[in-house]
């Protein structure tokens, strides 16, 4: 079991708007501002999209944006196209030993 | 453009010790600015952090295997590898390597990753 938790999928159609959230405990997401987002394609290497909450990583467009309230993270993509069909992996810098954890996954369909 | 490349074994038998390195290109892996670290994935399953080392040779570990690990460094061949021991099948995952930069709390770029099953 993951230590963040993140819905197992989510669909939209293309040009939509998705938001897959990311909860976690103040000892991680609620207690830094230190959450980023991965995107991963079948096969691939995960992806940086966005890290400390909201900054977007070069590379990705002002699609997707990424905001936090309390101990839940969210990332959005709007004007979803067929490319942003993915996994995306949400993960936290968090004051236990473990130091990083991560979301399960969400599974991003467009439909 | 900085890439990282992970090899090793794609089979390791239970109770032996998994061992794989990954080659930084573009980059050194000296550098006082980054951090390099394990992450892995188990086969259908998420991400979960190994540890991580500096240049320097200091590192930090999961508490979940830090007792089977160790992450070392080879400065002359711009290498750090990873050695995991006592491998038992819920080590099966695909590996990857990846670098963080000191004072961010992200990994980028990764490497493409490489599938390590452990099987008699």
């Amino acid at each position: 079991q993951s230590a963040l938790t993140q819905p197992a999928s989510v669909s939209g159609s293309p040009g939509q708007s998705i938001t897959i959230s990311c909860t976690g405990t103040s000892s991680d997401v609620g207690g830094y501002d230190y959450v980023s987002w991965y995107q991963q394609h079948p096969g691939k290497a995960p992806k940086l999209i966005i890290y400390d909450v909201s900054n977007r990583s070069s590379g990705f467009s002002s699609r997707f944006s990424g905001s936090k309230s309390g101990n839940t993270a969210s990332l959005t993509i709007s004007g979803l196209q067929a490319e942003d069909e993915a996994d995306y992996y949400c993960s936290s810098y968090t004051s236990s030993s473990t130091n990083w954890v991560f979301g399960g996954g969400t599974k991003l369909t467009v439909l | 453009q900085l890439q990282l490349q992970e090899s090793g074994p794609g089979l390791v038998k239970p109770s032996e010790t998994l061992s794989l390195t990954c080659t930084v290109s573009g980059d050194s892996i000296s550098s006082s600015i980054y951090y390099w670290g394990w992450i892995r994935q188990p086969p259908g399953k998420g991400l979960e952090w190994i540890g991580s080392i500096y240049y320097s040779g200091s590192t930090y570990y999961n508490p979940s295997v830090k007792s089977r690990v160790t992450i070392s460094v080879d400065t002359s061949k711009n290498q750090f590898s990873l050695k995991l021991s006592s491998v038992t099948a819920a080590d099966t995952a695909v590996y990857y390597c990846a670098r963080r930069d000191l004072g961010e709390y992200c990994f980028d770029p990764w490497g493409q990753g490489t599938l390590v099953t452990v099987s008699s």
